[in-house]
């Protein structure tokens, strides 16, 4: 079945360990969006890329950088993580810029130490 | 923030019950969008809602809208154990080159058995 995948599903890091979080797909879509859910709140959209265009959204931190190196790959990089960074993150797709629907994989919880 | 309000915030009904939840957000759409997410999962798409329409059905799912109020509401009948989660609503918008949600901040549905 086509899906989007998230590895690892759980990750544990310690406060400052640069730490990365992978997403997967085979769906061939053009757009993949990173999501950060913190407990009991709505997701809020990190970054997306269409293709290899790299969009940041304006309040999204410095300390969060994304890499898609190609079309069914998309990582996370959290270069410094702080407390406050502990949340799901959620990996999405589209298939195309204009799509109206979004395909999310499982997510994965982070916990910082 | 653009971000949509649900209410209720937590809802807990017997299975067989309907449950009704409801939508409000801020800025003019294009559609409307629910999606369901299970304790520590991804979301999963639930029925899409354009704004020239008023209700649209899914199986037991019954979703209207109503842009001069800026509101949608999610009727589940004949609730499930299985359906409960947390139910998010999501605006899309078409301004900008690529199409991006805004959720709302969610109802945790709980259907006792």
């Amino acid at each position: 079945d086509a899906m989007v995948i998230q590895n690892p599903r759980y990750q544990v890091t310690q406060f400052g360990k640069p730490v990365t979080l992978s997403c997967s797909q085979t769906l061939n879509h053009n757009v993949m969006y990173w999501y950060q859910q913190k407990s009991s709140q709505a997701p809020k959209l990190l970054f997306h890329y269409y293709d290899k265009d790299f969009n940041n959204e304006a309040d999204t931190p410095d300390n969060f950088q994304s890499r898609r190196p190609n079309t069914s790959f998309c990582f996370l990089d959290i270069r410094s993580p702080g407390l406050g960074d502990a949340a799901m993150y959620l990996c999405a797709t589209s298939s195309s810029r204009a799509a109206d629907t979004q395909y999310f994989g499982p997510g994965t919880r982070l916990t910082v130490l | 923030s653009q971000q949509g309000e649900e209410d209720p915030q937590a809802l807990s009904i017997q299975e067989g019950e309907n449950a009704t939840m409801n939508c409000s957000y801020k800025t003019s759409i294009n559609n409307l969008q629910w999606y369901r997410q299970n304790s520590g999962r991804g979301l999963v798409h639930l029925i899409l809602i354009r704004s020239n329409e008023r209700e649209k059905h899914s199986g037991r799912l019954r979703v209207t809208l109503d842009t001069s109020k800026k509101s949608s509401s999610l009727l589940i009948t004949a609730s499930r154990a299985a359906d409960t989660a947390s139910y998010f609503c999501a605006t899309l918008n078409y301004g900008g080159a690529t199409n991006k949600l805004i959720f709302g901040t969610g109802t945790l549905l709980a259907v006792q058995p």
